[in-house]
């Protein structure tokens, strides 16, 4: 069975430029989460999104969002990048709010 | 707000030592997971508890959840290289899943 699968694996952009990072869950599990992972900060909670829906949402600001299709996979988008936007962006995957399972992230460098 | 208190941050052992690392809170989870997060990969799952006192064995790896739900132990015996990683705790507290800072364990052969 196929884990969680993200792209790009590596995206490199400059500040005030937009990105879109991409995410399919493990088949059958119709919550998808994002988090964000910088360097010394542990891994903070940005989106969570399930059926569809936007169910709750990090301290982040409005420049970060995202949106669920209805075959479950997600994408997230940033707006107007800044250089502290630089992380390691995982996609998380579970049946309702049960385990969460993990892709393999997405790294963004904000020149 | 929910924290959850991983220690220690780092730890450097010989392989063949024995490790302990911590999660504590003051707040009561309905499970608590641990993973293992490589550099530049994604966090892997080891073990979900759910139960107080429940302990959980994965080879040399020990997992107890406290009585109360708010602590958990991971415990390594007769570390191996292959260990080295980056720890992590999270609790799930209502639909949210709450992570530790983190344990960088580093084991030198």
């Amino acid at each position: 069975e196929a884990g969680v699968t993200q792209s790009p694996t590596h995206l490199i952009k400059t500040r005030g430029q937009q990105v879109t990072l991409r995410c399919s869950p493990i088949s059958g599990h119709t919550s998808v989460y994002w988090y964000q992972q910088a360097l010394g900060l542990g891994l903070q909670f940005l989106l969570w999104y399930d059926e569809g829906e936007e169910r709750n949402r990090g301290n982040f600001p409005p420049r970060f969002s995202g949106r669920q299709f209805p075959n479950y996979s997600s994408e997230l988008n940033v707006n107007a990048l800044e250089l502290e936007d630089s992380a390691l962006y995982l996609c998380a995957s579970s049946l309702g709010t049960d385990t969460q399972y993990f892709g393999p992230g997405t790294r963004l460098t904000v020149l | 707000t929910q924290l959850l208190e991983q220690s220690p941050q780092f730890l450097s052992i010989q392989e063949g030592e024995n490790l302990t690392v911590y999660c504590n809170s003051s707040s009561v989870f309905s499970s608590l997971q641990w993973y293992r997060q490589e550099p530049g990969e994604g966090p892997v799952l080891l073990v979900t508890v759910v139960t107080g006192g429940e302990v959980k064995k994965l080879k040399r790896l020990t997992f107890q959840f406290g009585d109360a739900r708010k602590d958990s132990s991971l415990h390594i015996t007769a570390a191996q290289p292959g260990d080295t990683g980056l720890y992590l705790c999270a609790g799930a507290y209502g639909n949210k899943l709450v992570f530790g800072a983190g344990t960088i364990l580093r084991v030198k052969s």
